[in-house]
């Protein structure tokens, strides 16, 4: 009964590196989001992905940043030559409906990037 | 999404109930209220959600005004361990944003012996 398995937990690059950050959602769960939390600030929404497809993506910044939820494996969000305001903990979540279109979303334990 | 006013912090002595206030006084008739907490440095926990009716689970109980425009999560024995952020948030069932909850400032429930 795994939850959200999101890897690596912890990751240092320097800058113009490029990260790749892993997300498995929950087992039967096909709808994927991904925030990012600068430090000391809020939690925003980046990108919402079901199987194959990005629903929204209104929340990523326009360059450098992509996502993928491939048909097999785990989402990946990619971050190309990275600087050092990319620095933040990047949390993945998974979400299935309860009943009457009300909704839980399940979040793994976050990636903390580091960027020198 | 309805917008949310929440007390940036609160104290609460363990053992005894944390009341938690949430203004939404613009939500919609299909817009669900939804709490969820965060713990420094961990990923965001659900706590309960409703519509309507009051909610009860295992974590907390969820008290919803009549007229909806405010709420109330207690948690009725507070620990050192319920120390975290709270987020009070409502929205619609579906979006073109799927689920995706919009996170405010929240919380901050201190828990002290």
């Amino acid at each position: 009964n795994a939850g959200v398995m999101q890897n690596p937990r912890h990751l240092v690059r320097r800058r113009g590196q490029e990260a790749r950050l892993r997300c498995s959602p929950v087992k039967g769960h096909s709808h994927v989001y991904w925030y990012r939390q600068l430090p000391e600030e809020g939690l925003k929404f980046m990108v919402y992905l079901q199987k194959e497809n990005i629903i929204d993506e209104s929340g990523m910044p326009k360059e450098r940043f992509s996502a993928e939820f491939p048909k097999e494996g785990p989402s990946i969000l990619r971050i190309q030559q990275v600087v050092r305001g990319d620095s933040a903990a990047y949390f993945c979540a998974s979400s299935v409906v309860v009943g009457a279109g009300a909704n839980v979303l399940t979040f793994g334990a976050g990636s903390r990037l580091t960027v020198l | 999404d309805a917008k949310t006013t929440q007390p940036p912090s609160m104290d609460c002595a363990e053992g005894r109930a944390a009341n938690l206030p949430c203004n939404h006084s613009t939500i919609s008739g299909n817009e669900y209220v939804y709490w969820y907490r965060q713990i420094h440095s961990q990923g965001p926990q659900y706590i309960i959600h409703g519509l309507k009716n009051n909610e009860t689970n295992e974590m907390a109980s969820l008290i919803i005004t009549e007229d909806r425009k405010s709420s109330t999560l207690i948690l009725p024995h507070a620990t050192l361990r319920d120390t975290a952020v709270y987020y009070c948030i409502v929205r619609p069932p579906y979006s073109n944003s799927g689920y995706a909850l919009n996170f405010g400032k929240g919380t901050s429930l201190l828990v002290t012996p």
